[in-house]
């Protein structure tokens, strides 16, 4: 099974502060990783595919980058709606989520 | 537009069996491989099985193999999931989430608002 570690599991930020989220996979899965958005009482939302493709409607400030086994995601200015759990998805094997980061508002 | 609605969940005993229901519609819902997702009280997403939209093909996570069985019914557009065996740790709420494409599991690009599986005695 391919295991996805993900870093931090929660941060603290004020708003237009740049967050960073890291996943690194247990092996090479180039860029078939995925990354989500969950608030809270929310179903889970895709915002990033294939490592650094942001899906449409998303807004500009997420971001993704990476292949291989390290991963990063990006919000180049915090925004308040922002607050929610993100997290990495890996594909080049069946499926696994990384463990989640809780980022909330300093 | 596409919506997923679950149904079926409910409170179990350990060893016993529920199955879940995802009625799905604003999707022509042969063309797309489906999956179940997970996430247990205070934990993280966990991806439990996924099912071909091409061939039918099924996949599944090695926590619920040879225990829980993923089935479709294109004809109602309906996903199931079929859960035998029910242990405590299989509590959570339960996703039904569309794929991109024909295959997966890959990109989960529409997702169901979930249907809460408790098992305890």
């Amino acid at each position: 099974d391919i295991q996805m570690t993900q870093s931090p599991s929660s941060l603290s930020a004020s708003v237009g502060d740049r967050v960073t989220i890291t996943c690194r996979a247990s092996q090479d899965i180039s860029n078939y990783l995925n990354w989500y958005q969950q608030k809270p009482g929310k179903a889970p939302k895709l915002l990033i595919y294939d490592a650094s493709y942001l899906e449409t409607g998303v807004p500009s400030r997420f971001s993704g980058s990476g292949s291989g086994t390290d991963f990063t995601f990006t919000i180049s200015s915090l925004q308040p709606e922002d607050i929610a759990t993100y997290y990495c998805q890996q594909y080049e094997t069946l499926s696994t989520f990384g463990g989640g980061t809780q980022v909330e508002i300093k | 537009e596409v919506q997923l609605l679950e149904s079926g969940g409910g409170l179990v005993q350990p060893g016993g069996s529920l199955r879940l229901s995802c009625a799905a519609s604003g999707l022509i819902f042969s063309d797309y491989a489906m999956n179940w997702v997970r996430r247990a009280p205070g934990k993280g997403l966990e991806w439990v099985s996924g099912i071909s939209g091409a061939d039918d093909s099924t996949y599944y996570a090695e926590f619920v193999k040879g225990r829980f069985t993923i089935s479709r019914d294109n004809s109602k557009n309906t996903l199931y999931l079929q859960m035998d065996s029910l242990r405590v740790e299989d509590t959570a709420l339960y996703y039904c989430v569309k794929d991109r494409g024909g295959y997966g599991p890959y990109h989960f690009d529409y997702w169901g608002q979930g249907t809460l599986v408790t098992v305890s005695s």
